[in-house]
């Protein structure tokens, strides 16, 4: 069965760092994307990037490139995504997802990471 | 950047009518390669993640239940529910994986048993 298991909730403070994982379970793990989606009920679902587990590949949003850091360590399926300086503004629920190529859907989703960021 | 725009934001079904909800993109999302449509539907219930559900524009998912269906092309697609559910309480989600620089999603539609 494909999963895409992600770790707990965080709660941090404004400046601080954080890495979240989402591990692949039930596939070839190299053989697609990993895709990381912020969620607020303010903007709903957007796009931060995506990572090719087989080389590395990273494409980033616009909106995110240079806010997020997305990484691969396919030797334990798994994808990161990291802040080296949250604000509040970073508070969200994250998935990640698969896909099968950069131009197809997500078919599966990891079940969430709440990041709660507050002084 | 591709803009999706789904319609309406809410809406109200008795079970067992019909449900349609909309999206429009500002840019077609027509893949001459292939000639698909690059255009996915999700279902969101509360505490869970999306669940892809129709992708190619009108392509059930495994497991998806036929009363779901899609249709459309170039910039207007629609998500058809025939006959609603209960379980079909939601919030669905279109997004066009036509700009592989940015994806994007709908805003999100609300469907609510009436």
């Amino acid at each position: 069965e494909v999963q895409l298991v992600q770790s707990g909730a965080e709660v941090k403070k404004p400046g601080e760092s954080l890495k979240i994982s989402c591990e692949g379970f039930g596939y070839r793990f190299s053989n697609f994307w990993i895709a990381w989606v912020r969620q607020t009920p303010e903007k709903g679902l957007e796009w931060l990037g995506i990572i090719s587990p087989s080389d590395s590949e990273t494409r980033y949003s616009p909106s995110f490139q240079g806010q997020v850091t997305i990484s691969v360590d396919k030797s334990i399926n798994t994808a990161f995504l990291q802040w080296s300086g949250l604000k509040a503004s970073d508070t969200a629920m994250y998935y990640c997802a698969r896909h099968v190529a950069k131009r197809s859907p997500f078919d599966y989703w990891g079940q969430g990471t709440q990041v709660t960021v507050s002084s | 950047d591709i803009v999706m725009t789904q319609s309406p934001d809410s809406l109200a079904v008795s079970l067992g009518e019909r449900a349609t909800i909309n999206c429009k993109s500002s840019q077609s999302v027509l893949y001459r390669s292939n000639n698909k449509n690059c255009l996915a539907w999700y279902q969101q219930k509360p505490g869970q993640p999306p669940r892809l559900i129709i992708f190619w524009a009108s392509i059930r998912e495994s497991g998806v239940p036929d009363r779901f269906s899609g249709s459309g092309s170039g910039t207007d697609f629609t998500l058809t529910i025939s006959s609603l559910q209960a379980e079909d309480a939601a919030v669905y989600y279109c997004q066009q994986y036509y700009d592989t620089a940015m994806y994007s999603f709908g805003q999100g539609t609300k469907l609510e048993i009436k």
